[in-house]
């Protein structure tokens, strides 16, 4: 079984729906991350947490909330989901001791119409 | 602010030729540099990285980088290029202290390899 699971792994919805994309981790990790990646864009933070009382905004969080629930969960909301919100959401992890590698997921697609 | 540029897009070699994908990158401090593929349909995996030391790090899958603080690149090279190394690469510098503890991603560079 995958470290840091992801779900759903695809998700199609319309415009105006609400939307969860789960990560859990069983890795034992503090930190957890939500990035977005984007033809062309690379991959962009929208939030990371150092622990479930610490909630930080990345650089596209608007449109975004989360809801870390536990040390292993960190769950990645569109409250109200757009078209441009198209994209392949990565859910990553790492330890607070160690030298910044990510630990990802294997992604959720969410095609908004 | 922290950027990371890899100015080529898309790369096409042929199967058993070199290889060297380009990374630069904008930090204030001795950054921490990571390579990172994705493979069609996967997440990232973790090629490589540089914290400090020497300045050429190997990786896994054959793969090296060298730091070159002067030019402010992380180049990502393979001598022999496998059909299996197509894929995406991405190059992060870490950025940590302070208020701030994340990877900045670059644009990516996909390879394609030729038979």
């Amino acid at each position: 079984d995958a470290d840091v699971t992801q779900t759903p792994r695809n998700r199609i919805t319309k415009t105006g729906k609400r939307i969860m994309l789960e990560c859990s981790q069983t890795k034992g990790h503090d930190r957890m991350y939500w990035y977005r990646q984007d033809p062309g864009l690379g991959l962009r933070l929208i939030y990371y947490s150092f622990d479930v009382k610490d909630i930080n905004k990345g650089e596209i969080s608007d449109g975004y909330s989360v809801s870390r629930q536990a040390q292993a969960k960190f769950s990645l909301s569109l409250e109200s989901a757009i078209p441009n919100q198209t994209a392949l959401y990565f859910c990553a992890t790492r330890p607070r001791r160690n030298t910044g590698e990510l630990f990802f997921g294997e992604g959720s697609r969410l095609t908004v119409l | 602010a922290q950027s990371v540029t890899q100015p080529d897009i898309h790369i096409t070699v042929s199967e058993g030729a070199s290889l060297e994908l380009r990374c630069n990158y904008s930090y204030g401090a001795t950054p921490y540099l990571f390579w990172y593929v994705q493979s069609p349909g996967q997440g990232l995996q973790l090629l490589l990285k540089y914290f400090s030391g020497d300045t050429l790090v190997q990786g896994i899958k054959g793969f090296e980088a060298e730091f070159k603080r002067s030019q402010s690149s992380f180049n990502l090279r393979k001598p022999s290029v496998h059909w299996s190394d197509a894929a995406e690469y991405f190059c992060a510098v870490g950025a940590f202290g302070g208020a701030t503890n994340k990877l900045i991603f670059g644009t990516g560079t996909l390879l394609a390899v030729q038979p």
